[in-house]
């Protein structure tokens, strides 16, 4: 069963325009990660939160994490046509040394 | 360093026939994840691999799969007979496991197979 659904499942916008996706999971986790796939390609990773922290950044990529809602959401600011693709969340499960993935977030930027 | 590398990109194929995927992980990782990707059922996990040695397999679809790693740099996974339903983009991807935390996986760019 999937650990980790990405909400909505597609998201258009405007270049310059904010995007945020959300994610929820099931059970207790060490960390969480984003990942962005480009149509056609393999995941890159963006960015990884321990369970004990709230919030991190990365360039124009802001995360936050929520253990007692077992939810994260991703923002990616001022966003770009090159931010189109697919975002994924995985969850690395306490207690498992694997990456559980969610069925991901479409994201198109319009110019 | 290059990535990861796998091969072929593309494998078109008529059913019945054995398939095999390659993967070369990043020097210095010590895990190996297979994944499957498709419309339906997103990304999913066949087998994982730390230092060589397989460590979970349930995601493996059937007998008709088999994975192996014979050494700490490569792995192979192999579909025979393959059948239709069996297309997909297959994705390797590596990692290195410090304690019980799974660090950052690195992606191959993926083989699409299409088993006519």
């Amino acid at each position: 069963s999937q650990q980790g659904e990405e909400d909505p499942q597609a998201l258009s916008i405007q270049e310059g325009e904010n995007a945020t996706m959300n994610c929820s999971y099931k059970t207790s986790i060490n960390n969480l990660q984003w990942y962005r796939q480009n149509s056609g390609r393999g995941l890159v990773h963006l960015i990884l939160i321990r369970s004990n922290e709230r919030e991190k950044h990365s360039g124009r990529l802001r995360v936050t994490l929520d253990t007692s809602k077992k939810s994260s959401s991703l923002l990616i600011t001022a966003s770009r046509a090159a931010d189109t693709a697919s975002y994924f969340c995985a969850t690395d499960a306490t207690g498992y040394s694997t990456l559980t993935f969610g069925k991901g977030t479409m994201l198109l930027v319009s110019p | 360093d290059a990535g990861v590398i796998q091969s072929p990109r593309h494998e078109v194929t008529e059913m019945g026939q054995e398939v095999t995927l390659r993967c070369k992980l990043i020097s210095g990782h010590n895990s190996l994840f297979w994944y499957r990707q498709t419309m339906m059922r997103g990304l999913e996990l066949l087998i994982y691999f730390n230092n060589n040695v397989p460590i979970d397999d349930s995601g493996m679809p059937e007998d008709r799969f088999s994975a192996k790693m014979p050494n700490a740099s490569f792995s192979t996974l192999k579909i025979q007979p393959s059948e239709p339903r069996d297309s997909a983009v297959y994705f390797c991807a590596s990692s290195q496991l410090t304690g019980s935390f799974l660090d950052t996986q690195y992606f191959g760019p993926g083989t699409r197979l299409t088993v006519l």
